[in-house]
């Protein structure tokens, strides 16, 4: 347990459907992360998160949508997704977003099929 | 941009050493992490070097050469447990988010 948690671990939707992944850490860190992982790719970063404001969209597009209620809640609403989109999504947080030592704890994932 | 490299795949016996290598180019260095990935669960931290050196903490050790853009992470008597995927994460100048490589996927075999 890392403190961070992530629902659902995995989801299966198609290609018209909404859907939204959450993630809760319980760390009481004040930046969370949105990466994703495909096989043999590196993990790669779509959105940054500092005391709910967004610093970072790593040119994402935007049938993702990140959304950050508070410090502790982040979401990734999902639309209109491609095959491609196929992936790990992981969430993941830091005590701050800052030059020094940022350790990020990360959420097991979730297990995106897009039919 | 940022380009970190580490090998894909190695394989070792337990109770061996390995070395697993990561080399990068980035615009200035802020940090490098080391993380660890068992299948399906989620990254976990193992070590972060700033200044050049070794960091030792216990059968894991990590070693930074800034100016050779350098890193390794030294794993001795090797478990089956540390099969895993190996994550080398380099904050670049400027930057206050690691950039990731590949992965090195670790085997370990009796």
């Amino acid at each position: 347990e890392t403190g961070v948690t992530q629902t659902p671990r995995h989801l299966v939707m198609g290609m018209t459907n909404k859907k939204s992944l959450k993630c809760e850490q319980h760390l009481g860190h004040n930046a969370m992360y949105w990466y994703k992982q495909s096989a043999k790719k590196p993990l790669e970063l779509m959105f940054v998160y500092s005391l709910e404001e967004r610093v970072e969209n790593n040119s994402v597009p935007s049938r993702f949508s990140p959304e950050c209620p508070n410090s502790s809640h982040l979401f990734l609403h999902l639309h209109t997704l491609q095959p491609e989109d196929s992936a790990l999504y992981l969430c993941a947080s830091s005590q701050e977003l800052g030059p020094s030592y940022n350790e990020q704890f990360f959420g097991p994932g979730t297990r995106l099929t897009v039919l | 941009g940022q380009n970190i490299d580490q090998p894909t795949e190695m394989t070792a016996t337990e109770g061996a050493i390995v070395q697993i290598n990561c080399t990068y180019q980035t615009s200035g260095f802020n940090g490098l992490f080391w993380y660890q990935q068992h299948a399906g669960e989620a990254p976990t931290f193992l070590s972060y070097n700033v200044l050049d050196g070794l960091e030792e903490k216990g059968r894991f050790s990590s070693f930074l050469s800034r100016s050779k853009g350098y890193s390794y992470l030294l794993l001795k008597e090797l478990q089956m447990k540390d099969s895993a995927s190996y994550l080398c994460a380099v904050t670049p100048g400027g930057s206050y988010i690691p950039t990731f490589g590949r992965g090195t996927s670790l085997i370990v075999h009796p």
